[in-house]
C-alpha cells in the first residue's frame, strides 16, 4: 500500500495566522483527499484534491478558508487560513488508487493543529 | 440520510479475550465497508476492506463480517492483546465512486 507522509506532524499556531500542511505519497495515486477530525469526533471530508484543477469542496467548507493545491499525482497541500480556536483538529491526508471503491483507502499520520 | 453508528462507544477487556465490535448502517445497498484502526493522536491504519458481495474478510487475528440485509458489520478480534488498544472506525461507501461515511468509532482498551 502507498506510504503517505504528512508535514508537519503537529503545530501550535496563533489566532489569525495560516498554516500549510503537506502530503507526499511514495507512488502515483488517482485520488487524494483532506479530512478533518475535531476533538472527540469522527472524520469529516473537507475536499477532494484534483490534479491540475480546483479542489472539490464538501458542504460547509470553502476555498478561501481551506485552499488546496495538487500539482502532481504524488503531492498535495492544504492551507488552513485565518485560524481560530475552532480550527484546532487533526487534519488527515488520504489516498486511493483508481475509482473509489475498488481499492482500500489509506491515510497519513495526520497533522495535529492547536490554535491559541 | 446515510449514517453509520458504532456500538459500544468504548470497551475495556482483559488481555486474551475474544471481542466483537459492531457497525450499523442505514441503507443496506452499500458498495463496500472498510475497518480502520486509529491510535491516539495518529492517522488511520487500514485493517480490512469488505466488498458488498463478500460475507467476510480475515487478516491474522481479525475477522470482519458483513450482513447487508440487517445493515450490520462486525469486527471480531481474537485473543486480544494490549497492543490492540486503539479506536476502531467503520467507514461505509454507499455508492461506487462516493466518499466514505465514517462511524464515530469504538475506543478499545485491552488491559494486561
Amino acid at each position: 500500500s502507498a506510504v503517505i507522509s504528512q508535514k508537519p506532524s503537529r503545530d501550535i499556531c496563533q489566532r489569525g495566522t495560516s498554516l500549510t500542511i503537506q502530503c507526499q505519497v511514495d507512488s502515483q495515486v488517482t485520488m487524494m483527499f483532506w479530512y478533518r477530525q475535531q476533538p472527540g469526533q469522527s472524520l469529516t471530508l473537507i475536499a477532494t484534491a484534483n490534479q491540475g484543477s480546483e479542489a472539490t469542496y464538501e458542504s460547509g467548507f470553502v476555498i478561501d478558508k481551506f485552499p488546496i493545491s495538487r500539482p502532481n499525482l504524488t503531492f498535495s497541500t492544504l492551507t488552513v487560513s485565518n485560524m481560530s480556536p475552532e480550527d484546532s483538529s487533526i487534519y488527515l491526508c488520504s489516498v486511493a488508487d483508481g475509482i473509489l471503491g475498488n481499492q482500500p483507502q489509506h491515510f497519513g499520520d495526520g497533522t495535529r493543529l492547536s490554535i491559541l | 440520510k446515510q449514517e453509520v453508528t458504532q456500538i459500544p462507544a468504548a470497551l475495556s477487556v482483559p488481555e486474551g479475550e475474544n471481542l466483537v465490535l459492531n457497525c450499523s448502517f442505514t441503507d443496506s445497498a452499500i458498495y463496500n465497508l472498510q475497518w480502520f484502526r486509529q491510535d491516539p493522536g495518529k492517522g488511520l491504519t487500514s485493517l480490512l476492506l469488505i466488498q458488498s458481495s463478500q460475507r467476510e474478510q480475515t487478516s491474522g487475528r481479525l475477522n470482519a463480517s458483513l450482513d447487508k440485509s440487517s445493515g450490520r458489520s462486525t469486527l471480531y478480534i481474537a485473543a486480544s492483546q494490549p497492543g490492540d488498544s486503539a479506536t476502531y472506525l467503520c467507514a461505509v461507501r454507499y455508492n461506487y465512486g462516493q466518499n466514505f461515511v465514517f462511524g464515530p468509532g469504538t475506543r478499545l482498551s485491552v488491559l494486561p
